[in-house]
């Protein structure tokens, strides 16, 4: 049973610049979410898939964006970088109606 | 929303005492209550959880108690080592479609001096 999996793990990116983040849900789980962890924070909702479908979204502008997809692997978008997107992304899959989460080590990006 | 207050944001114990961190939510439709420890530049790891179904739960040195009516929950940790060092952060699930949709703690930072 291999657990999450998330790439890259260290990125530097610009104001104003995209970036694309990665993760592979553990085998045999369908729920796949995100979550932003600023430095000393507790991690904070952005939003979950559910076969495919963005099933829930957090108090995030719609820069922030994602996909799931069939293989139930995700991706994490976010437009136009700012400053205050410098943080840990962490990806968590789960059987859905679970509530249990398992987490990938995340992507740290910083915002230049 | 959901929101969850957790307390203290730092606890520095002794080897061997025990260690109560707390949380309140808002919430009341939340039946989901799970524990993290997350060690410095790793992924949260769940250590208990509780359903609210259930008033107390234990796990070797680990318990974590659920009270509804008041809407609070709390860790404890008996007999700490000085590997329990590390952020806590509880978390809140209103289940249903919000399955997997935590709302967590601030988190607490345990410092255990051996």
């Amino acid at each position: 049973e291999t657990g999450v999996t998330q790439s890259p793990t260290h990125l530097i990116k610009t104001r104003g610049q995209q970036v694309t983040l990665r993760c592979s849900s553990q085998s045999g789980h369908n729920t796949v979410s995100w979550y932003q962890q600023a430095l000393g924070q507790g991690p904070q909702f952005i939003f979950q898939y559910y076969r495919e479908e963005e099933n829930g979204r957090g108090n995030f502008p719609p820069r922030f964006s994602g996909l799931q997809f069939p293989n139930y692997s995700s991706e994490l978008n976010v437009n136009a970088l700012e400053l205050d997107d410098s943080a840990l992304y962490l990806c968590a899959s789960s059987l859905a109606r679970t509530g249990e989460l398992f987490f990938g080590e995340g992507s740290r990006l910083t915002v230049l | 929303g959901e929101n969850v207050e957790q307390h203290p944001s730092t606890l520095s114990v002794q080897e061997g005492d025990s260690a109560v961190i707390k949380c309140t939510y808002s919430d009341s439709a939340s039946n989901y209550f799970p524990w993290y420890k997350q060690e410095l530049g790793k992924r949260p790891q769940l250590i208990i959880d509780i359903r609210s179904n259930v008033g107390e739960k234990k796990d070797q040195r680990i318990a974590v108690t659920l009270n509804k009516t008041a809407k609070h929950f709390s860790l404890h940790i008996t007999e700490t080592q000085p590997e329990d060092s590390a952020v806590y952060f509880c978390a809140a699930d209103a289940g249903g479609t919000s399955y997997g949709k935590l709302t967590f703690g601030q988190g607490t930072i345990l410092t255990v001096h051996p």
